[in-house]
């Protein structure tokens, strides 16, 4: 089983940008997917893309086309969500989750089944 | 986008009772050629993070109690609690990935005790 661990809380000021980091154990295939979901107070929980790590591959919310870069590092094994521009309303707990995929069609994905034990970034002046 | 719409927004039930969450997308997410639903339920408590309780609309996830079940096909789906816990209030949450352009969530269901 994949385990996920994410980089500590983030204390931004508007308009600047953060970085968040997510080590995977490993992953259990080359269709392996991080995905990067986040929790706002009060709010649902909201997705901001993948990153397949294998290939560098990306899809992102079209809400953070722009805003948001997911990246691997020199191992592939970490992960970087890079969030720009920030607004007061992208204070939340940033979580990574991994899914498996499949090859019905190019970025089929599946559920969610680990995940990270987030990251509060919170956004003030 | 595929909007995921939930009810109740909110549910209080008795400890023991049956709990049931509606799940309703706007398209459907049955996937003719392998016949599969991609939907799945999340529980959010406060502090940890979201847990995959069902994937494939039906298919429990190994540790998960098996008071826990998913239903349904196409656009409806119903997460269904048989004898509430304590340990089950949490917020609800269901989730497709039929199109990833984006993977949404329902708004979420708050589950308390009555």
């Amino acid at each position: 089983q994949v385990q996920l661990v994410q980089s500590g809380a983030e204390v931004k000021k508007p308009g600047a940008s953060v970085r968040v980091s997510c080590k995977a154990s490993a992953y259990t295939s080359t269709d392996y997917y991080i995905h990067w979901v986040r929790h706002a107070p009060g709010q649902g929980l909201e997705w901001l893309g993948w990153i397949k790590p294998n290939s560098g591959g990306t899809n992102y919310a079209l809400n953070f086309q722009g805003r948001v870069t997911m990246t691997t590092g020199t191992s592939i094994s970490t992960i970087y969500m890079e969030l720009s521009s920030l607004r007061f309303d992208d204070t939340a707990v940033y979580y990574c989750a991994g899914s498996g995929g499949g090859r019905l069609w190019s970025g089929e994905v599946y559920s969610l089944d680990v995940w990270g034990q987030g990251t509060t970034v919170t956004v003030a002046s | 986008d595929i909007v995921m719409t939930q009810s109740p927004d909110s549910l209080a039930v008795s400890l023991g009772e049956r709990a049931s969450i509606n799940c309703k997308s706007s398209r459907s997410v049955l996937y003719n050629t392998n016949n599969k639903n991609y939907l799945a339920w999340y529980q959010l408590k406060p502090g940890q993070p979201p847990r995959l309780l069902i994937s494939w609309a039906s298919a429990r996830e190994s540790g998960v109690p098996d008071r826990f079940s998913g239903s349904g096909s196409g656009t409806d789906f119903t997460l269904t609690i048989s004898s509430l816990q304590a340990e089950d209030v949490a917020v609800y949450y269901c989730q497709q990935y039929y199109s990833t352009v984006p993977i949404t969530f329902g708004q979420g269901t708050r589950l308390e005790i009555k």
